[in-house]
């Protein structure tokens, strides 16, 4: 069965404007989180989401922000751009949310380059 | 979660078992160790996960010492395409806020 699909593959903005990433998870999947990988802070989780609502949030500010629809897809969107933003944003997928040993699928991400 | 040490880089001969350890002595009873490996460009890839026991998938084993403060991957035949940055984690079960650390980047030469 298909995996976790992110679009776009890469984006490139400047700042002050915001963008919005998508993921579909895997087929039957309904939890999402969404990481941000850099290369000075590394793997950074963001946010999860599961049934529509967001259910644990990481240490970013407000301008990061997410939501999941009714068929499990997700998009995360980051206002007002600034150059510390550029970064690989990877999407995870898995059945429910840390339920027993649960495993995290994770697509290719979305290179973000902020200009 | 509890902390892990990975040590930052690692050769490994083609062909030969790759043994990535892992220190995680603040392990607490209900946190899983969990691996990840992340190939250049691409997202985290699950590789083996375990709480107390040896595990062994079609990937790798995983090793865990009886106090549960250590662990090793093994790769019993290491391939070019193994050369990858691995990821040990420790966690709760209770959420998808997985801990990464900075991982052991594996070199596997011909």
């Amino acid at each position: 069965k298909a995996g976790v699909t992110q679009t776009p593959r890469y984006l490139i903005k400047t700042r002050g404007q915001q963008v919005t990433l998508s993921c579909s998870p895997i087929s039957g999947h309904r939890s999402v989180s969404w990481y941000q990988q850099t290369p000075g802070q590394g793997l950074q989780f963001l946010f999860e989401y599961f049934s529509e609502t967001q259910r644990n949030k990481g240490n970013f500010p407000g301008r990061f922000s997410g939501r999941q629809f009714s068929n499990s897809r997700s998009e995360m969107n980051v206002s007002t751009l600034e150059l510390g933003d550029s970064a690989l944003y990877l999407c995870a997928s898995s059945y429910r949310p840390g339920q027993g040993e649960e495993k995290l699928f994770f697509g290719s991400g979305t290179q973000l380059s902020v200009l | 979660d509890a902390k892990t040490t990975q040590p930052p880089s690692m050769d490994c001969a083609e062909g030969r078992a790759a043994n990535l350890p892992c220190n995680h002595s603040t392990i607490s009873g209900n946190e899983y160790v969990y691996w990840y490996r992340q190939i250049h460009s691409q997202g985290p890839q699950y590789i083996i996960h375990g709480l107390k026991n040896n595990e062994t998938n079609e990937m790798a084993s995983l090793i865990i010492t009886e106090d549960r403060k250590s662990s090793t991957l093994i790769l019993p035949h290491a391939t070019l395409r193994d050369t990858a940055v691995y990821y040990c984690i420790v966690r709760v079960a209770v959420n998808n806020d997985m801990r990464f650390g900075a991982g052991t980047r594996l070199t596997v030469k011909p």
